[in-house]
C-alpha cells in the first residue's frame, strides 16, 4: 500500500534561517507522482510542487527547492532564508492510481513556524 | 481563473442529522474529489467523481455518499452524523482526474457535529 511519512510533527525556527521538511514514501508502482502542498491557517490546501518518478532533477523555485532521491524514497523540501509568511502545514503527498483515476495518499503533515 | 469554491464554509449540525456540501470546481475541470481532514486521522479520500460517475472510493461508510452533475458541481451528503464526523471537508478539482492532472483544492467546509 502507498504510504507517506513526515516525521517532523513541528518546526519552530527564525525568520531567514533555512528550513528542510522531510518526506519518506512507500509504493510499489514503478512510475508514480508526488507532491507538495502547504496549508495556511485558513484551511485551502494550496499546491506547491509536482514531481514524476522517472525525473529526480532536483528543482529550485525562489526560496523553494526540492530534493528527490529514488534510492531512498525521499521527497524533501527547502525553504530558504525563511519568512513569517512561510507559516504553515505542509503536506507532502503520493499518487495512488485506483479505478482509472487517482487519489492521493498524504503525510501527517509537518507544522512549520517561522518566527520574526 | 477562478478557483475551487466550497459552500458553506462552516456548518454546526447536531447528531443524527444529515448535511450536504456543495463544490464547484475550477472551470473546464471534470474530475472531482473529496478529502476529509481531521487531527486525529489526517487527510484522508473520500471519492472522486468524474462525467457524473463515481470512479474511485475511499473507506468510508455507506453514510457519506456524493454525487456530481452534468456541469461538473459536485456535492457530497453525510447521513445520520456522528461526533466523530467534524473534521474539514475539502474538495479537489483537477483536469480529468489521471495521474499526470493536478489536484487543486478548495477553502474546504468545516463541519462541527454537536
Amino acid at each position: 500500500a502507498q504510504k507517506v511519512t513526515q516525521a517532523q510533527t513541528e518546526i519552530s525556527v527564525v525568520e531567514k534561517e533555512d528550513v528542510t521538511l522531510d518526506c519518506v514514501y512507500e509504493t510499489r508502482d514503478t512510475t508514480y507522482y508526488l507532491f507538495w502542498y502547504k496549508q495556511p491557517p485558513s484551511g485551502e490546501l494550496v499546491f506547491l510542487i509536482r514531481r514524476n518518478s522517472f525525473d529526480e532533477q532536483n528543482e529550485i523555485s525562489g526560496r523553494y527547492s526540492w530534493n528527490f532521491q529514488k534510492s531512498t524514497s525521499s521527497f524533501n523540501f527547502t525553504i530558504t532564508a525563511s519568512q513569517v509568511v512561510d507559516s504553515a502545514v505542509y503536506f507532502c503527498a503520493l499518487s495512488d492510481p485506483q479505478g482509472g483515476s487517482e487519489k492521493l495518499v498524504f503525510g501527517k503533515g509537518t507544522k512549520l513556524t517561522v518566527n520574526p | 481563473k477562478a478557483g475551487v469554491t466550497q459552500t458553506p464554509r462552516y456548518l454546526i449540525k447536531t447528531r443524527g442529522q444529515q448535511v450536504t456540501l456543495s463544490c464547484s470546481p475550477i472551470s473546464g475541470h471534470r474530475s472531482v474529489s473529496w478529502y476529509q481532514q481531521t487531527p486525529g486521522q489526517g487527510l484522508q479520500f473520500l471519492f472522486e467523481y468524474f462525467s457524473e460517475t463515481q470512479r474511485n472510493k475511499g473507506n468510508f461508510p455507506g453514510r457519506f455518499s456524493g454525487r456530481q452533475f452534468s456541469n461538473s458541481r459536485s456535492e457530497m451528503n453525510v447521513s445520520t452524523l456522528e461526533l466523530g464526523d467534524s473534521a474539514l471537508y475539502l474538495c479537489a478539482s483537477s483536469s480529468r482526474g489521471y495521474r499526470t492532472d493536478t489536484q487543486y483544492f478548495g477553502p474546504g467546509t468545516r463541519l462541527t457535529v454537536l
